[in-house]
């Protein structure tokens, strides 16, 4: 069974300044990565996912990860952050079986930006 | 189009008691996942439903149960109430072919007294 391991449960930041949320995962065969992003009192929305191709990833609102297969890492960076991002950050892994699919998640980060 | 929408959103219930969650999927997405959330576990998945079939089932025991509809419509049912299922449920939705790409609803906390 896959496993992902995020290094870090919290991480304060002040407004402006440059983020790295760490994820690690087991696996070795192909996988399909992804970051989910939780704001308070809401459901999981996806962030960016890194199927196949280039291993650097982007997503709309600035964030990037890059997937890293000799480090088994697949690390999500901003370079500048806003109070807006507060959030939780979940790194997901997908599990194909039988042609059923279900993502294994980490314990989640908790990404606090403060004025 | 319309989101993953799930209800309730909030329940309290007792020990020993049953609860059943409904989610409704997006218009068109056929396969419907349930994860269950806590402090200490994370998430973790419960089962995922495919054409009114079960595909896969997570490492929970046998009183949690679910179903889907002909409609995709889902639900899951939680029997004999334990205090360690207080958690968010939380439904997802996956169009055909969206690898890893899971639409997921607001969620329904359950608190079990």
């Amino acid at each position: 069974a896959q496993s992902v391991t995020q290094l870090d449960s919290q991480v304060p930041v002040f407004e402006e300044a440059p983020v790295e949320l760490r994820c690690n995962y087991s696996s070795s065969v192909s996988v399909y990565l992804f970051w989910y992003v939780q704001y308070p009192n809401q459901g999981l929305q996806l962030l960016l996912k890194y199927l196949s191709g280039s291993t650097l990833v982007e997503s709309i609102n600035g964030f990037e990860a890059e997937f890293n297969k000799s480090q088994t890492s697949f690390h999500l960076r901003k370079p500048s952050v806003h109070i807006s991002d507060t959030a939780e950050y979940f790194c997901a892994v997908s599990e194909a079986q039988g042609g059923s699919e279900k993502l294994v998640f980490g314990k989640g980060t908790k990404l606090t930006v403060n004025p | 189009k319309a989101g993953v929408t799930q209800t309730p959103r909030y329940l309290i219930k007792t020990r020993g008691q049953q609860v059943t969650l409904s989610c409704s999927p997006i218009s068109g997405h056929r396969s419907v996942s349930w994860y269950q959330q806590t402090p200490g576990q994370g998430l973790q998945f419960l089962f995922e439903y495919f054409s009114e079939t079960q595909r896969n089932k997570g490492n929970f025991p046998g009183r949690f149960s679910g179903r889907q509809f002909s409609n995709s419509r889902s639900e899951m049912n939680v029997s004999t109430l334990e205090l360690g299922d207080s958690a968010l449920y939380l439904c997802a939705s996956r169009a055909r072919g969206g690898t890893g790409e899971l639409f997921f609803g607001e969620g329904s906390r359950l608190t079990v007294l």
